[in-house]
């Protein structure tokens, strides 16, 4: 079974950019991430679906601001002119007859 | 518009049993699997449990394996959780999520709180 890795956090400054990384377990590099947004309060937000060759599919809706890219086992999640509304927990996911998620990383917008 | 509706959470005794729905609107759900997804107060998601477009393929987390049941009526465009054998641990806010053809959830409910607590 796959396990990912993330960070427990992050910080960046309003209108900075900010790239949050996920972490495939040794053996998995090649398996398909998505990445997940969960404000406050709500529920989780489908970012986008993202390959190890870097190619990656947006959500509905999913503002220009977020993309994605990959190297080896990481997968990136990178946001740009951050805005206060990105202050959220961050989760990536993938799948290998069952569902897998890491830890999540609470991104704070200072 | 993909709409996903859970319902059925509440306060349960340890031991006691739930039944959760999720009511699914906006696009063919013969044609989707569909996941469980649960998170605890102050925790990260955890994957629950997987049931495939035609019922024919099941999986589950080993934490809810032979105390869940997870089902699907097409013809209701509804998905189940069948929760038995409540634990003080199985409180969390229960999501049911698509799953799209690449293997991973494309969109999220808004969550029904369960709560197993004496």
């Amino acid at each position: 079974q796959p396990v990912l890795t993330q960070s427990s956090s992050a910080s960046a400054s309003l209108g900075s950019s900010v790239k949050l990384t996920c972490t495939l377990s040794s053996g998995h590099s090649s398996y398909i991430i998505a990445w997940h947004q969960q404000q406050p309060g709500k529920a989780p937000r489908y970012l986008m679906k993202l390959e190890g060759s870097g190619s990656y599919n947006k959500g509905s809706g999913v503002p220009d601001r977020f993309s994605g890219s990959s190297s080896g086992a990481d997968r990136y999640l990178t946001i740009s002119n951050l805005q206060s509304e990105d202050e959220a927990d961050y989760y990536c996911e993938t799948w290998d007859s069952k569902g897998v998620f890491g830890g999540g990383t609470k991104l704070t917008v200072l | 518009e993909v709409q996903l509706v859970e319902s059925g959470g509440g306060l349960v005794q340890p031991g006691g049993s739930l039944r959760l729905s999720c009511a699914a609107s906006g696009f063919t759900f013969s044609s989707y699997s569909m996941n469980w997804v649960r998170q605890a107060p102050g925790k990260g998601l955890e994957w629950v449990s997987y049931i495939s477009s035609s019922s024919s393929t099941i999986y589950y987390a080993d934490s809810v394996k032979g105390r869940f049941t997870i089902s699907r009526d097409n013809a209701k465009n509804s998905l189940y959780l069948q929760m038995n054998s409540l634990r003080d641990e199985d409180t969390a806010v229960y999501y049911c999520a698509r799953h799209s053809g690449y293997d991973y959830a494309d969109y999220w409910g808004q969550g029904t709180l369960v709560t197993v607590s004496s």
